[in-house]
């Protein structure tokens, strides 16, 4: 079956820093895959999104590149602002279904 | 408001009980969904609705479990005799696109429902 598996939490950065989060896959065909952001207090966002091999998805400084030979969907970004802490979703969609399979989570601290 | 909106934002629930939670989606989404997101895991799958129609409710865990969205906007999950295993947020989202595996989903905040 489909699953995601992503690095346990938290992640504690300060600003300025670099991060990875991983995220890896098992699925069937050629799934979407997606990193969701929760803010605290808020709902899920779309965060970015990629639909077939070697495509990267970006968004607000964020980006994560589909790798299909490693089924690897890593979220990284440059220089980390403590408004960026929040728990970070990846997820994949199998093509022609509506039902996303999402991992854990993964918690972000940004310390000023 | 421009959002998905879900209410109440918090319950709790004697076990027994039977609860019914509230979700606003978007004016004019048609697609909308329910997820259960237990505490330390991702959200999963229970139900999707696209107007008033329920075309999937192959996740939902029990005959416990009831959606209902009879006019095609607010949508109601309700969950009769509740028991601890109920206690997780439950999240509806909504989507404008008809094929509800094209298009943005909006979630809503969630509800969380602690069963004692």
């Amino acid at each position: 079956g489909n699953s995601v598996t992503q690095m346990e939490g938290p992640v504690t950065l300060s600003e300025e820093a670099f991060l990875t989060i991983n995220c890896t896959y098992t699925a069937t065909g050629y799934p979407s895959l997606f990193w969701y952001v929760q803010y605290p207090g808020e709902g899920l966002q779309l965060l970015l999104k990629a639909t077939k091999a070697d495509d990267k998805g970006s968004n607000k400084g964020f980006e994560a590149t589909y790798r299909k030979e490693t089924t690897s969907f890593h979220l990284e970004k440059g220089s980390v602002q403590v408004s960026d802490s929040a728990v970070y979703f990846c997820a994949l969609r199998r093509g022609g279904s509506y039902i996303p399979t999402f991992g854990r989570g993964t918690s972000l601290i940004v310390h000023p | 408001g421009a959002g998905v909106s879900q209410s109440p934002r918090y319950k709790v629930a004697k076990r027994g009980q039977d609860v019914a939670l509230r979700c606003d989606p978007i004016s004019g989404h048609v697609s909308l969904f329910w997820y259960q997101q237990a505490l330390g895991q991702g959200p999963e799958f229970l139900t999707y609705f696209q107007n008033e129609a329920q075309l999937d409710k192959s996740g939902l865990p029990s005959d416990r479990f009831f959606a209902e969205r009879p006019e095609g906007s607010v949508s109601t999950l309700k969950i009769q005799r509740t028991q601890q295993e109920d206690s997780a947020v439950y999240l509806c989202a909504s989507s404008l696109a008809l094929a509800p595996q094209r298009g943005e989903a909006f979630f809503g905040q969630g509800t969380r429902l602690t069963v004692v």
